[in-house]
């Protein structure tokens, strides 16, 4: 069955540059979700879509943009990188139901050097 | 607003050994919940749900029962395998939501690390 695809898979950058994170759903999802996961710390939720829409806003740095496209994939922007920003993130798809679970891509982890 | 507070870790058993990690919550209305399970390196990888009170989620011998009236919702496994060493996140999310509104809250995690 398909899954949840992340790219890149690994990613390393320098301070104050920039990096895409790309996230494809699961056919038929129409809502994704963002979370940033720290080193051992929990996810934490930063900015979710539906429908190309944004529908709910986290705690997502100003530096950080994201959009839906019309396929439904999802690109998370991130600019001025800090060493902070250090961390795994993950998308999670849904299709919109209620009480649907969300489906988890394997991350993108984040090195900024 | 929603919170979890699950136990620390980490916490290593024998195998075969009793499973049990406490979870509680904080949210309004009548959260959906869940347990997470992330291997090495892995993702977050969905082990049981539960989305009303005196549900019972299991999946590969781990059940979680919702109790409202303590609001809690903890792990139990009968057996621990090494297998099962991971991380264990509570998680919840406010039911019965649409439109993109269901993030997940997560609790800190629960490493759990399982020696023959």
């Amino acid at each position: 069955a398909a899954g949840v695809i992340q790219s890149p898979r690994h990613l390393i950058k320098e301070k104050r540059e920039t990096a895409t994170l790309k996230c494809y759903p699961i056919p038929r999802h129409d809502t994704v979700y963002w979370y940033q996961q720290g080193p051992g710390q929990d996810p934490q939720f930063l900015i979710s879509f539906y429908e190309k829409m944004q529908s709910d806003k986290g705690s997502i740095p100003d530096r950080f943009s994201a959009q839906q496209f019309s396929d439904y994939h999802s690109e998370l922007n991130m600019s001025s990188l800090e060493l902070g920003d250090s961390a795994l993130y993950f998308c999670a798809t849904q299709q919109d139901r209620r009480d649907t679970e969300a489906f988890f891509g394997q991350g993108t982890r984040l090195t900024v050097v | 607003g929603d919170s979890v507070t699950q136990m620390e870790g980490p916490v290593t058993l024998s195998e075969e050994a009793f499973l049990t990690i406490n979870c509680t919550y904080t949210a309004t209305g009548y959260p959906s919940l869940f347990w997470y399970v992330q291997y090495p390196g892995e993702g977050l990888q969905l082990l049981l749900k539960a989305t009303k009170a005196d549900d019972k989620g299991s999946n590969k011998g781990f059940e979680a029962t919702y109790r409202k009236e303590t609001t809690s919702f903890h792990l139990e496994k009968g057996s621990v395998q090494v297998s099962d060493s991971a991380v264990y996140f509570c998680a919840l999310v406010q039911g019965g939501v649409t439109g993109g509104g269901n993030k997940l809250t997560f609790g800190t995690g629960t490493q759990l690390k399982v020696e023959l």
